[in-house]
């Protein structure tokens, strides 16, 4: 079974960091790409971020681009996302979802069940 | 970035109507489109990929059509767990981006 269990959020004032894990089991997680994605209070769905299984390819949403850093522990099966200059508009549950594993299907299929970042003085 | 319009915001029926939501790009994205339900408190689940492809376990009821701009979500029969927020996910190129949701309420 695909599991994807997120770690890490709490609150934080304006300026702060905060690093995100995502710890996967149930596929072979190096083959797979992966993807953060938040949602603020009340509102719509936002991509943040993106890496490739080997974690040579990355791309970022402009609104953290140079703030946030994704990356990845394969023997450890695990995703990060390093929050740095942390905003108010930062507030959000964070989700990790799988993407692609090379069959050319890149919708992410699988999501964690999401953690709550808070971003307040 | 590509711009996904998805409407309507909100939607309501009653069970067993058959619905309709639209999505649309702001360029053509071939059929690289997906659709997921998101109920209160939940993460978002996958319905449909590649426009008209049904993800595991996803009941037929669901299903998906469209190219290059236009897209649809139909439901054909509505039963009480499908009220809930729907949303599209261009997957065409980086940033992916999402509708802004379409939430479907019991009339």
């Amino acid at each position: 079974e695909v599991q994807l269990v997120e770690s890490g959020g709490g609150l934080v004032q304006p300026g702060g960091s905060l690093r995100l894990s995502c710890a996967a089991s149930g596929f072979t997680f190096s083959s797979y790409e992966m993807n953060w994605v938040r949602q603020a209070p009340g509102k719509g769905l936002e991509w943040v971020s993106y890496i490739s299984g080997s974690g040579s390819i990355i791309y970022y949403a402009d609104s953290v681009k140079g703030r946030f850093t994704i990356s990845r522990d394969n023997p450890k099966n695990s995703l990060y996302l390093q929050m740095n200059s942390l905003r108010a508009e930062d507030t959000a549950v964070y989700y990790c979802a799988r993407g692609d594993d090379g069959s050319g299907w890149p919708t992410p299929d699988y999501w964690g069940q999401g953690t709550l970042v808070t971003v307040s003085s | 970035a590509i711009q996904m319009t998805q409407s309507p915001s909100s939607l309501s029926a009653s069970v067993g109507d058959r619905v309709t939501i639209t999505c649309r790009a702001s360029q053509g994205i071939r059929d690289d489109l997906g659709w997921y339900q998101q109920s209160p408190g939940k993460a978002p689940k996958l319905l449909i990929y590649a426009t008209s492809n049904l993800h595991s376990g996803v009941p037929s009821r669901f299903s998906g059509s469209g190219y290059g701009t236009d897209f649809t979500l139909t439901i054909s029969s509505l039963q009480p767990e499908d009220f809930a927020t729907y949303y599209c996910l261009q997957d065409h190129n980086y940033p992916r981006t999402f509708g802004q949701g379409t939430k479907l309420e019991i009339k």
